[in-house]
C-alpha cells in the first residue's frame, strides 16, 4: 500500500536555528499537507500544497510540493519553543483517503 | 464553530475486553474519518464514512469497525482487545479546500489495554 517516509524522526535544535523536514513515497499524490501535533491536542493543519513545484508560506514555515509529486519539504526559519511538537507531512490522491508519515519529533532549547 | 469532540478522552480496559468510542464532527461536516496513533507508526487510517456509509477503510482487523449517524455523529468499536491496541485514537471530520480534503481532528480518546 501507499506508505510515506519522513525524516528525520526527531531533531534537537537550538532556539533561532532553522529545521528542515522532508517526505518521500514511491507513490505520486496529487495534495501534500503538513500537520502539527502539540502535546495531548490533534493534529493542526499548518500548509496545503495543490501543484507539483508549488511553494508556500505561512509565517516562519515554506513547504515545497516536490516536481515528482513524491515529495515534500517543510523548513521552519528562526525556531522558537512553541515550534515543539510533532509535524505530520500527508498525502492524498483523489478520493478522501488521507496518508501520513510517521512525524518528525520537534524539540527546541531556549 | 465548536471543534471535533471525541470521549472518552482516556480509558483503560483489559484483555478480550471491548471498548466503544465516540466522534461529534464539527456541524456541518458529512466526513469523518477515525487514525490510530502510536509512537513511531504515526497516524493509520481506520476507515471513513461519509452520510452512514463507510467509503474508505485501512488495514486493520475485524476487530475494529465503526459507523456513522444520521447527525454524521460516529462510533468507532474494537473488540476483543489485546496489549497491542493500546494507542491515542483520533477522529477527523473534513471539508474540502480547493479540492484538497483536509481533516479537522479531536483530542483524541487514549485507550490503555491492560
Amino acid at each position: 500500500g501507499q506508505q510515506l517516509n519522513q525524516s528525520p524522526q526527531s531533531m534537537f535544535i537550538q532556539e533561532g536555528e532553522d529545521v528542515s523536514m522532508n517526505c518521500t513515497s514511491s507513490s505520486i499524490f496529487n495534495t501534500w499537507l503538513w500537520y502539527k501535533q502539540d502535546p495531548g491536542e490533534g493534529p493542526v493543519l499548518l500548509i496545503a500544497l495543490y501543484k507539483a513545484g508549488e511553494l508556500t508560506s505561512n509565517g516562519r514555515l515554506t513547504a515545497q510540493f516536490g516536481i515528482t509529486r513524491k515529495d515534500s519539504f517543510l523548513n521552519i526559519s528562526a525556531s522558537i519553543p512553541s515550534d515543539v511538537g510533532i509535524y505530520f507531512c500527508a498525502g492524498q490522491l483523489g478520493g478522501f483517503k488521507t496518508i501520513f508519515g510517521a512525524g518528525t519529533r520537534l524539540f527546541v532549547k531556549a | 464553530k465548536a471543534g471535533v469532540t471525541q470521549t472518552p478522552r482516556y480509558l483503560i480496559k483489559t484483555r478480550g475486553q471491548q471498548v466503544t468510542l465516540s466522534c461529534s464532527p464539527i456541524s456541518g461536516h458529512r466526513s469523518v474519518s477515525w487514525y490510530q496513533q502510536t509512537p513511531g507508526q504515526g497516524l493509520q487510517f481506520l476507515f471513513e464514512y461519509f452520510s452512514e456509509t463507510q467509503r474508505n477503510k485501512g488495514n486493520f482487523p475485524g476487530r475494529f469497525s465503526g459507523r456513522q449517524f444520521s447527525n454524521s455523529r460516529s462510533e468507532m468499536n474494537v473488540s476483543t482487545l489485546e496489549l497491542g491496541d493500546s494507542a491515542l485514537y483520533l477522529c477527523a471530520s473534513s471539508w474540502s479546500l480547493s479540492g484538497a480534503n483536509v481533516l479537522t481532528f479531536g483530542a483524541g480518546s487514549r485507550l490503555t489495554v491492560l
